[in-house]
């Protein structure tokens, strides 16, 4: 069974990094697929980030492109976020997720930032 | 890259059949047989119900139901049940550009 965990820090200062990392279990990510970031502002729809594949080509959302990086690492079966300069609409959900011309199968739990002083 | 549109709000009686539509454009919805549709309950992940337009994977029930004309795609959840009540999101490939979503629907099963 595929499964993804966020993790990274519940809160960061504005101007901040963000930095999150997502450990996939039952599925190793050099067998493919792409792997991607997904948030949620609260009480608001999803929005895609970026993907990524395990070689580091990456497809990322032209609105929000100049600010996230993603990075991969097969060996620890994970992959990775920063988003830059971070602002109190960074604040969501951020979720990782495996898909595949847009079909997103499996998600993580979702993990809750909060950009505040 | 515009979100896909759906209805804010859908209803409907318990055994009755319901209709979410999603409409995109000729580059996303219209270009693609990559329509997938979500079902999220408060405070949970998305969970994948319908993809490729009409497919479903496996353990979604039948009661789910989708399909695609032009730029517009449907979900169809028929026989509603109590536990339909949850937010749902579609979404389309859209080439290099990837993957967009709709604003999301919240289905009410009255």
């Amino acid at each position: 069974q595929v499964q993804l965990q966020e993790s990274g820090p519940g809160l960061v200062k504005p101007s901040e990094t963000l930095s999150l990392t997502c450990t996939v279990s039952g599925f190793p990510i050099s067998n493919g697929y792409w792997w991607a970031w997904i948030r949620q502002p609260p009480g608001k729809g999803l929005e895609w980030i970026r993907s990524i594949y395990h070689s580091g080509s990456t497809y990322y959302n032209p609105s929000l492109k100049s600010r996230f990086t993603m990075s991969v690492d097969t060996s620890m079966n994970q992959f990775s976020l920063k988003l830059s300069s971070v602002t109190a609409a960074d604040t969501a959900v951020y979720y990782c997720a495996r898909e595949t011309y847009g079909k997103v199968d499996y998600w993580g739990q979702g993990i809750l930032v909060t950009v505040s002083s | 890259q515009s979100a896909l549109t759906q209805p804010p709000s859908a209803s409907g009686s318990p055994g009755q059949s319901v209709t979410i539509s999603c409409t995109g454009t000729s580059s996303d919805v219209g270009a693609y047989n990559y329509v997938s549709w979500y079902q999220q309950h408060t405070g949970k992940a998305p969970k994948l119900m319908i993809y490729e337009v009409s497919q479903r994977p496996s353990g979604v029930p039948d009661r789910f139901s989708g399909s695609k004309s032009g730029n517009t795609a449907s979900l169809t959840v028929s026989g509603l049940q109590a536990e339909d009540e949850a937010d749902y999101y579609c979404s389309s490939y859209a080439g290099t550009n990837n993957l967009i979503f709709g604003g999301g629907t919240k289905l009410t099963v009255l």
